[in-house]
């Protein structure tokens, strides 16, 4: 069971808007920065966001990153069918001194 | 453009000792800040991070593995090695290695190890 919590699966149809959360504590979200990854399994995870709530270059701008006390979440606007892949949140936790990950959400587009 | 790939044995059994590898380019494991982590993923679960190492020689292991992980870096050979005992098949998973300047990226490409006799 993971440290951070995030749906196990959500979905949306192509040009709408879907939100996943990342669920945590003070140890972790509430001190420290949160990044999110896309992942298609068998290929290298992607960073899509660093810091709460930059885009890396490359990263398109509708995907977007938010922070609130202890919890954050990952915004995609602009559907596409692309966007099917696991995503994850990441942040590092002052308790157990080291970094952890959310459970990742698989998004569907139908 | 930083690159890393992973390499080592594809197979193990259970209870052997596992060695992985990462060579990496682009960047230089001396310079100040610099990291680079293990993240590992068994098939159809989650990412779980595993260790990392900086580039002052500071160690950082999972807590929940730390007695079983040994993390070493060779500055020279920009090559950063994990060691894992007492591998059980449920240590079947893809194992990746990342840059880490505050945060994952870039990431190898994994390389699945599987543990069975």
């Amino acid at each position: 069971q993971s440290v951070l919590t995030q749906p196990p699966s959500t979905s949306g149809t192509p040009g709408q808007r879907v939100t996943i959360s990342c669920s945590g504590g003070n140890s972790n979200i509430g001190s420290n920065y949160v990044y999110w990854y896309h992942h298609l399994p068998g290929t290298a995870p992607k960073l899509l966001i660093n810091r709460n709530n930059q885009r890396p270059s490359g990263v398109p701008d509708r995907f977007s990153g938010s922070k609130s006390g202890t919890s954050a979440s990952l915004a995609i606007s602009g559907l596409r069918s692309e966007d099917e892949a696991d995503y994850y949140c990441a942040v590092w936790d002052d308790s157990l001194n080291g970094w952890v990950f959310g459970g990742g959400t698989k998004l569907t587009v139908l | 453009q930083i690159t890393l790939k992973e390499s080592g044995p594809a197979l193990v059994k259970p209870t052997q000792t596992l060695t992985l590898t990462c060579n990496f380019s682009g960047f230089s494991l001396s310079t100040g800040g610099v990291g680079v982590g293990w993240i590992r993923q068994p098939p159809g679960k989650a990412l779980e991070w595993l260790a990392l190492i900086y580039w002052n020689d500071d160690k950082r292991y999972s807590p929940f593995l730390k007695s079983r992980l040994t993390i070493t870096k060779d500055t020279s050979k920009n090559e950063v090695v994990l060691t894992m005992t007492n591998m059980d098949p449920v240590d079947t998973a893809t194992y990746y290695c990342a840059h880490n300047w505050g945060w994952f990226d870039p990431w190898g490409q994994g390389i699945l190890v599987t543990v069975s006799s």
